[in-house]
């Protein structure tokens, strides 16, 4: 079984440009996570969908950050504009309902 | 306000012999604890998870043990291998949430010596 895709895997750029994160889940999986790690830290929930409902965004900086889901499937997260400190891993996992979470590799940005 | 509290950076544990990871809590609201593991360029994956009406959880060579009156719980690997060094993040949810909403400490990066 296929696990939770990322990508980009890594991103450079410079600031005041816009970045952009996909995310596929685990085929089935309804619940998808966007999460903030930033060095030396744990996992920070930015957003929570219940298939194409967000239903937590309360931690997502939404005067430079969106997230959509379109069919309740793939995710997309964007930066606009990146600041330097925006560098980070954004994380993706995904779960059934309200159970276990998966979480993908992740996508390292860095912003010059 | 760090509501998960991993006090050790980093540690460093021969092989064959026990490593302890340790985690504290603040909120007397959670009650569901889990650990992930992580290795360098990959996610987080689950390890073990312990409910708060348990005081121990075991699998196979991984055992979680939590102290509610002190807020505290641990995770024992028996005996450690060289495979076994990655990050460490403990993670907790509140009033019957489960996996569902997590919050995750600063994770301890054990190192097991062959």
């Amino acid at each position: 079984e296929a696990g939770v895709v990322q990508s980009p895997r890594y991103k450079i750029i410079e600031k005041k440009q816009p970045v952009a994160f996909w995310c596929n889940p685990i085929s089935g999986h309804n619940t998808l996570y966007w999460y903030l790690q930033n060095l030396g830290q744990g996992p920070e929930l930015l957003i929570r969908y219940e298939n194409e409902e967000a239903v937590d965004d309360s931690q997502l900086p939404k005067d430079r950050f969106s997230a959509e889901r379109l069919k309740g499937v793939d995710s997309t997260l964007k930066i606009q504009p990146a600041e330097l400190g925006d560098s980070a891993v954004y994380l993706c996992a995904s779960s059934f309902l309200r159970g276990r979470q998966f979480f993908g590799p992740g996508t390292r940005l860095t912003v010059l | 306000d760090q509501q998960v509290k991993q006090n050790s950076p980093s540690l460093s544990v021969q092989e064959g012999r026990i490593s302890i990871l340790n985690c504290d809590y603040t909120n007397s609201m959670f009650d569901y604890f889990l650990w992930y593991k992580k290795y360098p360029a990959e996610g987080p994956t689950f390890l073990i998870s312990i409910s708060s009406i348990k005081d121990k959880n075991e699998d196979g060579r991984f055992t979680v043990f939590l102290n509610k009156s002190a807020k505290h719980l641990s995770l024992h690997i028996v005996p450690s291998q060289p495979g076994d060094s990655a990050v460490y993040f403990c993670a907790a949810s509140a009033e019957g949430a489960g996996s569902y909403q997590l919050t995750f400490g600063k994770g301890t990066k054990l190192s097991v010596i062959p």
